[in-house]
């Protein structure tokens, strides 16, 4: 079956300081992968999303995702971390051969110090 | 943002009487989903829909059911509440044949406590 992993549970940064949040899934196909960040209390909010072609993907707020298919990795990345940016942060994946669906990893919570 | 809704926006209501949550879209998407969304677990699909009418399970649907008489209406019914049921409750929407290509997007949410 296909399952999205998110191994941090809590990661706390300095302001400033550069991220990285880890997803790793596990899919019999060829993946369809998102990032969805979460503030407190809102929606999800699409950041970035890779279906083909480059596997460095830029997406919104200064974020971006590198594909690493060797790895079965889309890690999530920022140079330099605003304290705005602290919120939930989901990775998300999904194929044709498993219909319209995606399978949600659990969830990174991210924490910002000033 | 897309047009989404969701109502009510919270809810407490007691073991055994049923619920329903209701999801409006002003996007004419194809595509609409119904999500919980717990502490530890990420976002869990209930049921989905790919048209009016046409509906389907998902991975977390037991205790649950769906319809969908409008393009822009999902709602989503718990027959008889029970605890583990508490949870937030989100809809998303999606358009296009190749449903995947596009965004998920997605609604508030309902916060539901079931006493």
């Amino acid at each position: 079956a296909q399952s999205v992993t998110q191994p941090d549970i809590h990661i706390t940064v300095s302001e400033g300081a550069s991220l990285e949040l880890r997803c790793n899934y596990s899919y019999g196909a060829t993946p369809y992968l998102f990032w969805y960040v979460q503030s407190p209390g809102q929606g999800l909010q699409l950041l970035l999303k890779y279906f083909s072609g480059d596997t460095l993907v830029q997406g919104i707020k200064g974020f971006e995702a590198e594909f690493k298919r060797s790895q079965s990795s889309f890690n999530l990345r920022k140079p330099s971390v605003h304290w705005s940016d602290a919120a939930e942060y989901f990775c998300a994946v999904g194929a044709e051969e498993y219909g319209n669906k995606l399978v949600f990893g659990a969830g990174t919570i991210l924490r910002v110090k000033s | 943002d897309a047009g989404i809704t969701q109502s009510p926006r919270h809810k407490v209501t007691e073991t055994g009487t049923p619920v329903t949550l209701r999801c409006h879209q002003t996007e004419n998407h194809r595509y609409m989903y119904w999500y919980r969304q717990d502490p530890g677990h990420g976002l869990r699909l209930i049921h989905y829909s790919y048209g009016v009418k046409d509906t389907d399970k998902g991975e977390v649907s037991d205790g649950y059911s769906v319809s969908r008489s409008k393009t822009e209406d999902f709602l989503l019914t718990l027959e008889s509440a029970t605890s583990s049921q508490t949870s937030v409750y989100f809809c998303a929407i999606s358009d296009q044949e190749r449903a995947l290509l596009n965004t998920q997007y997605f609604g508030p949410g309902t916060r539901l406590t079931v006493l």
